[in-house]
């Protein structure tokens, strides 16, 4: 089972900031790694895929990068509905694993 | 408009069964890979079990293996998750979810339920 590990837990972000999440795989998937936003009382939303792909409607402040072992989520600029917990999940392997999660909230 | 719709969560005692639903509509059902993923009480998200795109492949957590069986009724356009040997660690939201391109397992899950609830308690 790959293990997928999150930093930070937690990250402080003033609203108009930029935040950068990180999500490393413990052995390469390749670009099979995506990013979703997770609110209390919806179901997570598609960010990003193949690790850097816009899903549809995702603004152009969400970026994504990397491959292999290491990845980033980089929002350039939050905005007040950007505070939500943030999760990687790669679909290289069987079983599919999800990070443990990154809370971004408002500083 | 494409949408998933999850139903049968309940409460149930420790050792008991539960089926539940997730009613597709908007795709072709057929043609798609789907999975079912939980959220236990202030955890993450953790995959629980998938069937390929052509139904004939399934997976399963670790978690839920022997006790658990997916499957789908394309007629109905319906993906199921039975649920046996209940236990308390099982309580979570239950969301079903399809990948993104039809014809393929790899790929991420663009579209999510809103979940149905399981309680395993006594």
């Amino acid at each position: 089972e790959i293990e997928m590990t999150q930093s930070p837990a937690t990250l402080s972000v003033s609203p108009g900031e930029r935040a950068t999440l990180s999500c490393r795989a413990s052995q390469s998937v390749s670009s099979n790694l995506a990013w979703y936003q997770h609110k209390p009382g919806q179901a997570p939303r598609l960010l990003i895929y193949g690790g850097s792909t816009r899903a549809t409607g995702i603004p152009a402040r969400f970026s994504g990068g990397g491959s292999g072992t290491e990845f980033t989520l980089t929002i350039s600029s939050l905005q007040s509905e950007d505070f939500a917990v943030y999760y990687c999940q790669q679909y290289n392997n069987w079983p599919r694993t999800f990070g443990q999660g990154t809370k971004v909230e408002i500083k | 408009e494409v949408q998933l719709l999850e139903s049968g969560g309940g409460l149930v005692q420790p050792g008991g069964s539960l089926r539940l639903s997730c009613a597709a509509s908007g795709f072709t059902f057929s043609t798609y890979a789907m999975s079912w993923v939980r959220q236990a009480p202030g955890r993450g998200l953790e995959w629980v079990s998938g069937l390929s795109a052509g139904g004939g492949t399934t997976y399963y957590a670790d978690s839920v293996k022997g006790r658990s069986t997916i499957s789908r009724d394309i007629s109905k356009s319906t993906l199921y998750l039975q649920m046996n040997s209940l236990r308390a660690e099982d309580t979570a939201l239950y969301y079903c979810a399809k990948v993104g391109r039809s014809s393929t397992s790899y790929d991420a899950f663009d579209i999510w339920g809103q979940g149905t609830m399981v309680t395993v308690s006594s």
